[in-house]
C-alpha cells in the first residue's frame, strides 16, 4: 500500500542528543503535517508545510524543534539537544489540499524515548 | 484551554449493541469534523467527517451527528463489533479542514462479546 511512512520507529536518544524523524507522505498529497502525541492525551499540532512551504510553525514547543520538507515530498523533523520532556510519538500525516479530500491520513508516528 | 473536549475516558458496550462517543467543542471557528480510530501501536485512521454545513453523515455502522448551536458531536456505531475496540479520537479544524486537526484526548470503546 502507498500510506504514509515515518522512520524510525522507535528512537532512544539520551538527553542533549540530536534526532532526526523522517516522514513520507502519500504520493501527491501536497498538504503534510507533524503532531506530538504524548501518553494518554490526543495529538497536538506542531506545523504544517504545503508543497515546500511551511506555512504555520505555531505549535513548534521551542527553538529546538525545526521541521523541512525542500522538495516538496519527503518531510524531516529535527529536535537539538533533546530533554525528558520531548520523549512522545510523533506523527506524520498528509492530505490532498482543495479541491479534493480534506481528510489527514496519518503514519504510524515515531516513538521518541529521551533517557 | 482544552478545546476540543471527549468527557468519557472509557466506554464499554455489548457486541451487537450501539456505541454513542461524544465530542464537545468551544471555537466557533471550527467547520470541520473528523473522528479517527486508533490502535495501539498504530497511526489514527480516518473514519468518517462532517463539514459544518450538515448535521448527519452516514457511513456503513457509523453515522456522525453534529449539533452546532449545542457544539456537540457524536459518534454512533449500530452495530457494534469486537474489531470496533479502539481508542476514538475527535478532531476539529477551521477552513474546512485545510488546516491543523485539534484533538480531543480520545475515549477507549471495549466491545464485550
Amino acid at each position: 500500500g502507498a500510506g504514509v511512512s515515518q522512520s524510525p520507529r522507535y528512537k532512544v536518544a539520551k538527553r542533549g542528543q540530536d534526532v532526526a524523524l523522517r516522514c513520507d507522505p502519500i504520493s501527491g498529497h501536497v498538504s503534510l503535517f507533524w503532531y506530538q502525541q504524548a501518553l494518554g492525551q490526543g495529538p497536538e499540532f506542531l506545523t504544517y508545510f504545503q508543497n515546500e512551504a511551511q506555512l504555520d510553525k505555531s505549535g513548534l514547543p521551542s527553538d529546538r524543534f525545526f521541521a523541512e520538507r525542500p522538495e516538496g515530498s519527503v518531510s524531516t523533523l529535527k529536535i537539538q539537544r533533546t530533554q525528558q520532556e520531548d520523549s512522545a510519538v510523533y506523527l506524520c500525516a498528509s492530505s490532498l489540499s482543495p479541491p479534493g479530500d480534506y481528510e489527514q491520513y496519518f503514519g504510524p508516528g515515531t516513538r521518541l524515548t529521551v533517557t | 484551554d482544552q478545546q476540543v473536549k471527549q468527557n468519557s475516558p472509557s466506554l464499554s458496550v455489548q457486541e451487537g449493541r450501539i456505541s454513542i462517543l461524544n465530542c464537545d467543542y468551544t471555537n466557533s471557528m471550527f467547520d470541520y469534523f473528523l473522528w479517527y480510530k486508533k490502535y495501539p501501536a498504530e497511526g489514527p485512521t480516518f473514519l468518517i467527517s462532517i463539514s459544518s454545513i450538515k448535521d448527519k453523515n452516514e457511513d456503513g455502522r457509523f453515522t456522525v451527528f453534529l449539533n452546532k448551536s449545542a457544539k456537540h458531536l457524536s459518534l454512533h456505531i449500530v452495530p457494534s463489533q469486537p474489531g470496533d475496540s479502539a481508542v476514538y479520537f475527535c478532531a476539529a479544524s477551521a477552513n474546512f479542514g485545510n488546516e491543523k486537526l485539534t484533538f480531543g484526548t480520545g475515549t477507549r470503546l471495549t466491545i464485550i462479546p
